[in-house]
């Protein structure tokens, strides 16, 4: 079985801070994304990779950077944390597009 | 981008009765994927749809994809309380085989 696991299910940060969300994927995949998740809004992708060290924009990613430097990990860093960024973060895996993604259970984060 | 609309935004149900989510695009998909969330939980793929008018079944999930693949549907015979949770369709995005657009999502409820 494929298995994502992300570093945190909850965090709680003040404004201002620097935040990194970590993900890792076992099962070798080529393509990793980061989501996150608002009531009414639904899932929308922050940044997406497709190979170490690639990284592409998503819908929405400004406030967030990414970093990919080892195929089963991908970051997701909030430079300075702002309440609006409260949200469910999800990360995901493929292993080639468009397949299936799994995802890992989420970060629940709070900007306070 | 892609946008991908699905409606209803909720249905609640008594078990044992049907339940029915419809996603619809205004463009030609190349494939639409579902995926379900159960509450407190992270999105789990269920099923991927390519071919005109495809029908596929997993037990008592029906998944169809249109003659025009332009909507699909997710139909759920005589429902259990297992089923509850948030149903979403996904399709490809921006002419871009990475990202997937997910539609904002059915919430099923089941009252036993």
């Amino acid at each position: 079985d494929v298995k994502v696991t992300q570093s945190s299910r909850y965090l709680v940060k003040r404004t201002g801070e620097k935040v990194f969300l970590e993900c890792v994927q076992d099962m070798d995949h080529e393509n990793m994304f980061w989501y996150r998740q608002d009531p009414g809004l639904g899932l929308r992708l922050i940044y997406f990779s497709y190979d170490v060290k690639m990284k592409e924009k998503g819908d929405i990613p400004e406030g967030y950077s990414v970093s990919r430097e080892k195929k089963e990990r991908f970051s997701l860093i909030l430079e300075s944390a702002s309440t609006n960024q409260t949200s469910m973060y999800l990360c995901a895996s493929s292993l080639r597009a468009p397949q299936t993604q799994y995802f890992g259970p989420g970060t629940r984060l709070l900007v306070l | 981008g892609q946008q991908v609309m699905q409606i209803p935004q909720y249905q609640h149900v008594q078990e044992g009765e049907d339940f029915t989510t419809y996603c619809n695009s205004s463009t030609t998909l190349s494939n639409i994927q579902w995926y379900k969330q159960r509450p407190g939980g992270h999105p789990v793929f269920l099923i991927q749809l390519v071919k005109s008018g495809e029908v596929k079944k997993q037990k008592r999930l029906t998944f169809q994809f249109g003659e025009a693949k332009k909507n699909s549907s997710l139909h759920i015979t005589a429902t259990q309380t297992t089923d509850v949770g948030t149903y979403f369709c996904a399709v490809n995005s921006g002419g871009s085989n990475y990202k997937l657009t997910f539609g904002k999502g059915t919430l099923l409820t089941v009252n036993p």
